[in-house]
């Protein structure tokens, strides 16, 4: 089937644009999430939804950054004002319902937005 | 002093060789420990995860962990050149739905 998607694949702009980056989650995952990778390092957890709602957005860096999930599928991340400092790979995953049964919940990982801020 | 440390590399090995890699963590609520793989402009994809303490072994690759020690490793035995990609530990205090804290990963090159 069908994993995450991620559009575009690769965005750049200017100082100062905004920009919307956009998450296919796979169907039916309840939870979603967004990280950030910059060159040679780790992916760095942004926030994560369950359902609609943002469940814990402590990783977003300022309030220049946000991101929707209006109908519980497809989420925007929402990058305003951007700034050089904000080039890296936009990492989006997703994982299926919660479950009593012991195991690990795997988060599936989209290939990423590379962004690009001149 | 990041939550998570992963010795960056590169790492080149010829092929056929045992490969190690570890990374070392300061969280003692972490439970849930990972290893990734991620290709070149690639998402990251799991390869392991180990609950708690001990080993687990999964074709070549054998994970383990030692909570006493906050030390965790990835053998890779008989190594291939499709190997060469970049291994990111990661770790999580609970399955359900939280964050994943990862390391800077190591970059590994199996040399045919």
């Amino acid at each position: 089937g069908a994993g995450v998607s991620q559009t575009p694949s690769n965005k750049v702009t200017e100082k100062g644009k905004y920009v919307e980056l956009r998450c296919d989650p796979i169907s039916g995952h309840t939870a979603l999430y967004w990280y950030r990778q910059s060159l040679g390092q780790g992916p760095e957890f942004l926030i994560y939804f369950q359902g609609t709602g943002a469940a814990d957005d402590s990783g977003l860096p300022n309030d220049r950054f946000f991101a929707v999930r209006p109908e519980g599928s497809v989420s925007t991340l929402k990058i305003q004002r951007t700034e050089r400092g904000d080039s890296a790979v936009y990492l989006c995953a997703s994982s299926p319902k919660l479950s009593s049964r012991r195991g690990y919940n795997e988060q599936f990982f989209g290939p990423g937005t590379r962004l690009t801020v001149l | 002093q990041k939550e998570v440390e992963q010795d960056p590399g590169p790492l080149s090995v010829p092929e056929g060789a045992i490969v190690s890699l570890n990374c070392t963590y300061s969280n003692s609520a972490f439970q849930y420990f990972m290893w990734y793989r991620q290709y070149s402009r690639k998402g990251p994809e799991l390869l392991m995860y180990t609950y708690s303490s001990g080993n687990k072994e999964d074709g070549r690759f054998t994970a383990q962990v030692d909570k006493s020690s906050k030390y965790i490793s990835l053998f890779i035995r008989d190594s291939q050149p499709s190997d060469s990609a970049t291994y990111l530990c990661a770790m999580e205090k609970e399955s359900s739905a939280s964050k994943i804290i990862f390391g800077s990963g190591t970059r590994l090159s199996i040399r045919p």
